[in-house]
């Protein structure tokens, strides 16, 4: 399988517990999404990364929150402190951008995590 | 804020009729729009994208309309079989923004 994948796929944590998900995208992209999704909602963008550079960061993603793509391979999302507020669906996407700088807007998303904060 | 959102939030068909879901936007810079197919603890599936300058995209069993004027955009599938069943989703975005900004949904359920 050469789609996105997302380890682990569940997560059950205690509030105050501090969780790390992980992202393997397809190989050949260069650009990394992190999306989160609550029941009967769209899924909202958090942050992106180009390579290894995170180029943006939606205000949803508190300081509890903090991603990484140390080699512009794989990302990892980790929250801290974790919130009853933050049991969601995290999802993982990543397109190709060309040499142009223009990304290619066909984002393929992962299985994604569900993380439960009880 | 700008937005996406769907006209309805649910839509039952009969197994081989024709399906036509809605969705809206806001953002008039907006030149790019996706239709997103989710089932059940997976994450969504590109189906077919169209830019602000067509208003019409066929695919596989699948058209993408798009009306400029009243800001609609539209998911025709036709022949609907039960593999149909999901939640749509439609995204939007706008030249140079990385983001997708996606609707709330409207799930599509195939009556045998």
């Amino acid at each position: 399988d050469t789609g996105v994948s997302q380890d682990p796929r569940h997560k059950i944590t205690k509030r105050g517990q501090n969780v790390t998900f992980r992202c393997d995208p397809i190989s050949e992209h260069n650009r990394l999404y992190w999306y989160r999704q609550t029941l009967g909602q769209g899924p909202e963008f958090l942050t992106y990364f180009q390579n290894e550079a995170q180029l943006e960061k939606s205000r949803l993603l508190s300081d509890r929150f903090s991603a990484e793509r140390p080699k512009g391979s794989f990302s990892t999302l980790e929250i801290q402190r974790t919130e009853q507020g933050d049991s969601a669906m995290y999802l993982c996407a990543s397109s190709f951008a060309g040499t142009s700088g223009r990304g290619s807007y066909e984002q393929y998303f992962g299985p994604g995590t569900r993380l439960t904060v009880t | 804020g700008e937005s996406v959102g769907l006209h309805l939030p649910t839509l039952s068909v009969q197994e081989g009729d024709n399906s036509i879901i809605n969705c809206a936007y806001s953002n008039s810079a907006s030149d790019y729009f996706i239709w997103y197919k989710q089932e059940s603890g997976k994450g969504p599936q590109f189906i077919i994208d169209i830019r602000s300058n067509m208003d019409k995209r066929q695919g596989q069993r699948v058209t993408v309309l798009l009306n400029k004027t009243v800001k609609h955009l539209s998911l025709q599938i036709a022949a609907t079989q039960p593999g149909d069943s999901a939640v749509y989703f439609c995204a939007e975005a706008d030249f140079g923004n990385e983001k997708l900004t996606f609707g709330t949904g409207t799930r599509l359920t195939i009556i045998p």
